[in-house]
């Protein structure tokens, strides 16, 4: 059965620390790879997206990630992160040109 | 920004009544998502319409859940009746056409509470 793993339910960071969300899959077939984020108040939202080619990818407010096929891992991470990233985090593989599905979240808090 | 609206944002109702929660997507979009997230979980896709037509819903209840795009533009979930096991947060989202390449944009959502 296609699984999505997000290893972390809640992580607590001061600013600057660097940060790094885990993301595993379970798909044998084409999976392309979306990372969402909902900020408190707001809506669901994309933060960045890989289809192919190089297999780490820049999103939005310093946001990265990387593919890494052989792991079936896509894991987020960001050099310093700002109070202001404060959010909850999914990561939603979309596997064979169906359909997305989505992680548990990771619920991510930065201390000031 | 164009964005998609639901309504209601909030509903509290009692097990077996009926509910209904409506989406207005991005216009334009034609394809509209119906998504259930329960509290402390990712969304589900509960159905998936492009245009009028149900392209997805193998993950609806349909004993009890309904969905419709009459005419292709706006659309509306019930449940009836409704179980307790129904209080969640309904999420609409729609995408310019379906497949990977296109973003789905999300509305704010309807949480349900069933008493």
């Amino acid at each position: 059965a296609q699984s999505v793993s997000q290893h972390n339910h809640h992580v607590i960071l001061s600013e600057a620390a660097s940060l790094e969300l885990g993301c595993n899959y379970s798909y044998g077939g084409t999976v392309n790879l979306f990372w969402y984020v909902q900020y408190p108040g707001q809506h669901l939202q994309l933060l960045l997206k890989y289809f192919s080619g190089d297999p780490l990818v820049k999103g939005i407010k310093g946001f990265e990630a990387e593919f890494i096929k052989s792991k079936f891992s896509f894991n987020l991470r960001k050099p310093s992160v700002q109070w202001s990233d404060t959010a909850e985090y999914f990561c939603a593989p979309f596997v064979n040109a169906g359909k997305s599905t989505f992680g548990d979240g990771t619920t991510l808090t930065v201390k000031p | 920004e164009a964005e998609v609206a639901q309504s209601p944002r909030y509903k509290i109702t009692e097990k077996s009544q009926a509910v209904a929660f409506w989406c207005d997507p991005i216009s334009g979009h034609a394809t509209l998502y119906w998504y259930r997230q329960i509290l402390g979980q990712g969304p589900e896709l509960l159905v998936q319409f492009q245009d009028e037509s149900v392209v997805d819903d193998s993950q609806l209840p349909k004993d009890r859940f309904s969905a419709e795009r009459l005419k292709g533009v706006d659309s509306t979930l019930k449940i009836q009746p409704a179980e307790l096991g129904d209080s969640a947060m309904y999420l609409c989202a729609s995408s310019f056409r379906a497949g990977v390449l296109n973003e789905q944009f999300f509305g704010p959502g309807t949480r349900l509470t069933v008493l």
